[in-house]
């Protein structure tokens, strides 16, 4: 299977714990994206990085959220003293360098603070 | 924020009937894309349209952009039940060269066999 992988698919966590999810791109893809998805609304843009610079970022994005992309393939996004409003999905998506911005999703993250 | 409004909320239909979801956003755009979302699952893309385009089709999907409304709807003429599924509409912006898609809230549509 050549498409985006997301690991884990499910995560149950306590308040106040650290968390972090990891995001395989499509190989050839050089863009890679997190958003947040809650319930019943559409997903919403947390960062993107090109390669490995991350070059764009939401003011979702407080500072217990960091992402991380080191060799421009994988990508990591921890979550610190997780909240109970972090509960959500984490979507990845990826997209090749080109005119299109047609984004390829993962399966996402379903992460749930008690 | 996000971007764009669908409408209906939600959607329920017979096999075989047609579908219309449509999608209002409010800023100027380069593109206009419309993706599905199976319960519980990540996005799968469905079709793009430019803003210089006024229409587009992809088998049983058809698309229409008025940019001077900004608006756009999405038609999936001889439904199926394998069709069920939540379908988001998302923006690129023209400002600022930014990466990211902006998208609404989705309609779920149902497809009743």
């Amino acid at each position: 299977d050549t498409g985006v992988s997301q690991n884990p698919r499910h995560k149950i966590t306590k308040r106040g714990q650290n968390v972090t999810f990891r995001c395989d791109p499509i190989s050839e893809h050089n863009r890679l994206y997190w958003y947040r998805q809650t319930l019943g609304q559409g997903p919403e843009f947390l960062t993107y990085f090109q390669n490995e610079a991350q070059l764009e970022k939401s003011r979702l994005l407080s500072d217990r959220f960091s992402a991380e992309r080191p060799k421009g393939s994988f990508s990591t996004l921890e979550i610190q003293r997780t909240e109970q409003g972090d509960s959500a999905m984490y979507l990845c998506a990826s997209s090749p360098i080109g005119p299109k911005i047609v984004q390829y999703f993962g399966p996402g993250t379903r992460l749930t603070v008690t | 924020s996000q971007q764009g409004e669908e409408d209906p909320q939600a959607l329920s239909i017979q096999e075989g009937e047609n579908a219309t979801m449509n999608c209002s956003y409010k800023t100027s755009i380069n593109n206009l894309q419309w993706y599905r979302q199976n319960s519980g699952r990540g996005l799968v893309h469905l079709i793009l349209i430019r803003s210089n385009e006024r229409e587009k089709h992809s088998g049983r999907l058809r698309v229409t952009l008025d940019t001077s409304k900004k608006s756009s709807s999405l038609l999936i003429t001889a439904s199926r039940a394998a069709d069920t599924a939540s379908y988001f509409c998302a923006t690129d912006l023209t400002q600022g060269g930014s990466e990211k898609l902006v998208f609404g809230k989705g309609t779920k549509l149902t497809v009743n066999p």
